[in-house]
């Protein structure tokens, strides 16, 4: 099955500069990667979204890019300011309405 | 908008016990999730429901029931609680209709004694 791998669990960031989460996937049949935020003590809400049909999504202060070649897609966060801090998920599946497979999650500190 | 609403906010536990966490959503969305969520290792689907009444087993469904009485409320079972276990429970829910977006609940955070 598909395995969906962050590789920073942990990211501190000065205010004002950017934050980069880095996520990989195994399987090439994924085509939906959604990003999912959750602060502290409560559930994940959604944040952004890619699909394997662009390679770059912008949302205000949020870059998702997409390498489907190296099975690779990461979150850029510009101008990180300290409501960012929290822990943030990214995940894959082969569409839209499948079951999404998680990765283990990033939590990042943006310093003042 | 809607909500998800988990209760309790907080389970104890002994070692064996049977153990029940609820759900409800006023979405009125047709699908439905459990989720384990353990430090360091992201989410792991426990069970869904794409429509009352309906089950489905995700990754990680051994040692759980479920159970999806009408279309608004999703039960999870623990069906014995193992010692020292420690994790939060996620319920969410989406609208099923090729809308893949999520929406979670607050969490139930489990301890077992």
């Amino acid at each position: 099955g598909e395995k969906v791998e962050q590789h920073e669990s942990t990211l501190s960031v000065r205010e004002g500069d950017s934050a980069v989460i880095n996520c990989t996937y195994t399987d090439t049949a994924s085509s939906y990667f959604p990003w999912y935020k959750q602060e502290a003590g409560k559930g994940l809400h959604f944040v952004i979204d890619i699909r394997s049909n662009v390679d770059r999504k912008q949302s205000q202060r949020l870059i998702v890019l997409l390498d489907k070649k190296a099975k690779r897609f990461s979150l850029h966060i510009t101008a990180t300011q300290p409501e960012d801090s929290a822990i943030y998920f990214c995940a894959a599946s082969r569409n839209a309405g499948a079951k999404l497979t998680f990765g283990g999650g990033t939590r990042l500190t943006v310093r003042p | 908008g809607g909500i998800i609403t988990q209760t309790p906010k907080f389970l104890i536990g002994q070692e064996g016990q049977k153990l029940t966490l609820k759900c409800q959503q006023n979405f009125n969305h047709d699908t439905m999730y459990w989720y384990r969520q353990d430090s360091g290792k992201g989410l792991r689907l426990i069970y869904y429901s794409i429509t009352e009444n309906d089950l489905q087993k995700g990754d990680l469904s051994e040692g759980y029931d479920a159970s999806r009485e009408k279309k608004s409320s999703f039960s999870l079972t623990v069906t014995s609680a193992q010692k020292n276990e420690m994790a939060v429970f996620l319920c969410a829910s989406s609208s099923g209709q090729g809308n893949e977006r999520l929406f979670f609940g607050h969490g139930t955070k489990l301890s077992v004694l």
